[in-house]
């Protein structure tokens, strides 16, 4: 199984901060890692899809970099909306995995 | 628009069954790989397994720890697809959602609300 690992598990960020999550995968999964933003009582919505691509209607502050095991999800100037739990997840390879997620807190 | 409705969630015992159901609208569900995810309560997301379309063989794959007691099928006259659960664990309790996607997880429906407990 694919062990995916999110850092940091938590931040507290201001508006207007650029944000930086990243996912590192236990082995090589090419560029099969995708992001999810999750917001209390709610359920996910995929904001990338294969490391990079932007998903139909997510606002172009949201992008994504890496491949092979190292990733990340960067949200340029974050604006109070985004307050959320963040996860990776992968489908290189059964089972499909997710990261423990990332929860931004805006102060 | 696309629109994904699980239901069936419910309080059972240790050791009895459930069944979900997720019906799907705004897109051709015959076309569509589908899962569940699981949400225990204040965790992460956790894949339960999924099924492909007919077309791409209709076969199911599941996550260990519910393998050989879930069973996932869909039913594609009435666009739903279903999760029968047995021998539930306390540790199966919390939110299940369905979900399109083969790869991506792209559609999402608001989730159900299964708890185990005596």
């Amino acid at each position: 199984e694919i062990v995916l690992t999110q850092s940091p598990d938590f931040q507290s960020v201001t508006p207007k901060e650029r944000v930086t999550i990243t996912c590192r995968a236990s082995q090589s999964i090419g560029s099969s890692l995708h992001w999810y933003q999750q917001k209390p009582d709610q359920s996910p919505r995929l904001l990338i899809r294969y490391a990079s691509q932007s998903f139909s209607g997510v606002p172009s502050r949201f992008s994504g970099s890496g491949s092979g095991t190292d990733f990340t999800l960067t949200i340029n100037s974050l604006e109070a909306e985004d307050a959320a739990t963040y996860y990776c997840h992968q489908s290189s390879s059964l089972p499909v995995t997710f990261g423990q997620g990332t929860r931004l807190v805006i102060k | 628009e696309v629109q994904l409705a699980e239901s069936g969630g419910d309080l059972v015992k240790p050791g009895g069954s459930l069944r979900l159901s997720c019906a799907g609208t705004g897109f051709t569900f015959t076309n569509a790989w589908m899962n569940w995810v699981r949400q225990a309560p204040g965790k992460g997301l956790e894949w339960v397994g999924r099924i492909k379309s007919e077309v791409d063989g209709g076969t199911t794959d599941y996550a260990a720890p519910v393998k050989g007691r879930f069973t996932i099928s869909r039913d594609d006259s009435k666009n739903t697809v279903s999760l029968q659960m047995n021998s539930l664990k306390t540790e199966d309790a919390g939110v299940y959602f369905c979900s399109t996607g083969g790869f991506y997880l792209d559609y999402w429906g608001q989730g159900t609300l299964v708890t185990v407990s005596s």
